[in-house]
């Protein structure tokens, strides 16, 4: 099975920051990686799909980049509604998933 | 506007089980993956299984095989997950999303709105 893991477990930011979280997956999956977002009691939602491709309607502040095992999203100019958890998820062994540990984003 | 919205929230006895539903509205149902994805109390996301209703075959994770049970209803877009031998740890909220497929990448891009299925005696 294919483990992914996230680093920082969590951060502690400011409005305006650049902000940047890692995701390794345990083996390569390619560019088969999306990444969510979720704010407390709502569902996640979709920012990347397939490592960098933004999905529509999200921010272009939002970037992700990467391949192989090693993955990074990377939020731009930090807003207060960016204050949430993230996830990564790989889809390399479709129709299997796996998500990340999760990495939260909160108020410095 | 596509939507997916699941049944309301469930209070079970531990051994019992579960089935939530996930109705969608405003596309072709058929056409897509429905996939289930749970949330226990302050944890991550875990993926359990989906199903491709057009071929009714549904695929499990291998934490969930045996014990859990998903399946469609293309006459009412209709999805279903059944959770059996609930357990406390089974406490959750459990969504349902679509997948995307494009190209041969694979992404959850529609999500219902979530059912809290507590397991308490």
């Amino acid at each position: 099975d294919i483990q992914m893991s996230q680093s920082p477990s969590s951060l502690s930011a400011s409005v305006g920051d650049r902000v940047t979280i890692t995701c390794r997956a345990s083996q390569s999956i390619g560019i088969y990686l999306n990444w969510y977002q979720q704010n407390p009691g709502k569902a996640p939602k979709l920012l990347i799909y397939a490592a960098s491709n933004l999905q529509s309607g999200v921010p272009s502040r939002f970037s992700g980049s990467g391949s192989g095992t090693d993955f990074t999203l990377t939020i731009n100019t930090l807003q207060p509604e960016d204050f949430a958890t993230y996830y990564c998820q790989q889809s390399y062994s479709t129709p299997q998933f796996t998500f990340g540990p999760g990495t939260k984003v909160d108020i410095k | 506007q596509v939507q997916l919205v699941q049944s309301g929230a469930e209070v079970k006895k531990p051994g019992s089980s579960v089935k939530v539903s996930c109705k969608a509205s405003g596309d072709t149902f058929s056409d897509y993956v429905i996939t289930w994805v749970r949330q226990a109390p302050g944890q991550g996301l875990e993926w359990m299984g989906g199903i491709l209703p057009i071929f009714n075959s549904p695929h499990y994770a291998q934490n969930f095989q045996g014990r859990v049970t998903i399946t469609a209803d293309e006459s009412t877009s209709t999805a279903y997950m059944e959770l059996g031998s609930l357990r406390s740890e089974d406490t959750a909220i459990y969504y349902c999303a679509r997948v995307m497929r494009e190209s041969a990448t694979r992404y959850f891009d529609l999500w219902g709105q979530g059912t809290l299925v507590t397991v308490s005696s």
